[in-house]
């Protein structure tokens, strides 16, 4: 069974780029039609879709925070990852990796435990 | 995008059933029969439930049921039980992006 976990930076200034990695395990990255996501959540707040890659590379992300995001893969590693530049306290949030299937990847089966990031000086 | 309607909070007693509704509009659930839910407990991540519409996942209880009527989705969940207390949130395909409800809290009175 497919195991995601998230790691990376817990604190990130304000202004700065935040940067996780979602390092995949039980089986291979490339394998299967899968689309691998990011997914945050405020803390008491709900889930907000960030963004998605396939493993050829092509990308997705919400419009809303497009200009700031880059997802990409590494498939030697069989991890995927997020940058989000230009931080700010709206982004401290859990941020959860997640294997998504179906119509581009748009249902989640797998997710990571998730990790909290705080943006904070 | 704008995120799917949803009620902030439901109840019912053991053994009722209860319906969440999520409402968005023709660029996402209407649109496509591209719908899931979700069920989060505190502190946990969010677990698979419903997929396209009324599909449930393999060890997922017949107890959860979904539809679809124009641009509103919603979630059944009948023979209520202590553990379905948690969050409960609904996510539509959106053609080049994805889109999740505000969530809706369930209370198991």
């Amino acid at each position: 069974q497919v195991q995601l976990q998230e790691s990376g930076p817990g604190l990130v200034k304000p202004s700065q780029t935040l940067s996780l990695t979602c390092t995949v395990s039980g089986g291979s990255i490339s394998s299967g039609s899968y689309y691998w996501s990011w997914i945050r959540q405020p803390a008491g707040k709900g889930l907000e879709w960030i963004g998605r890659i396939y493993t050829s590379g092509s990308t997705n992300y919400n419009p809303s925070l497009k200009s700031r995001v880059t997802i990409s893969v590494d498939t030697s590693k069989n991890q995927f990852s997020l940058k989000l530049s230009s931080v700010t306290a709206a982004d401290t949030a859990v941020y959860y990796c997640a294997r998504g299937s179906g119509r581009d990847g748009y249902n989640y089966g797998g997710w990571g435990q998730g990790t909290l990031v705080t943006v904070s000086s | 995008q704008s995120a799917l309607t949803q009620p902030r909070s439901v109840s019912g007693s053991p053994g009722q059933s209860v319906t969440i509704s999520c409402t968005g509009t023709s660029s996402d659930v209407g649109g496509y029969n591209y719908v899931s839910w979700y069920q989060q407990h505190p502190g946990k991540a969010p677990k698979l439930m419903i997929y396209d519409v009324s599909k449930r996942p393999s060890g997922v209880p017949d107890r959860f049921s979904g539809s679809k009527s124009g641009n509103t989705a919603s979630l059944t969940i009948s023979g209520l039980q202590a553990e379905d207390e948690a969050d409960y949130y609904c996510c539509s395909y959106a053609g080049s992006s994805v889109v999740f409800g505000g969530g809706t809290k369930l209370t198991v009175l």
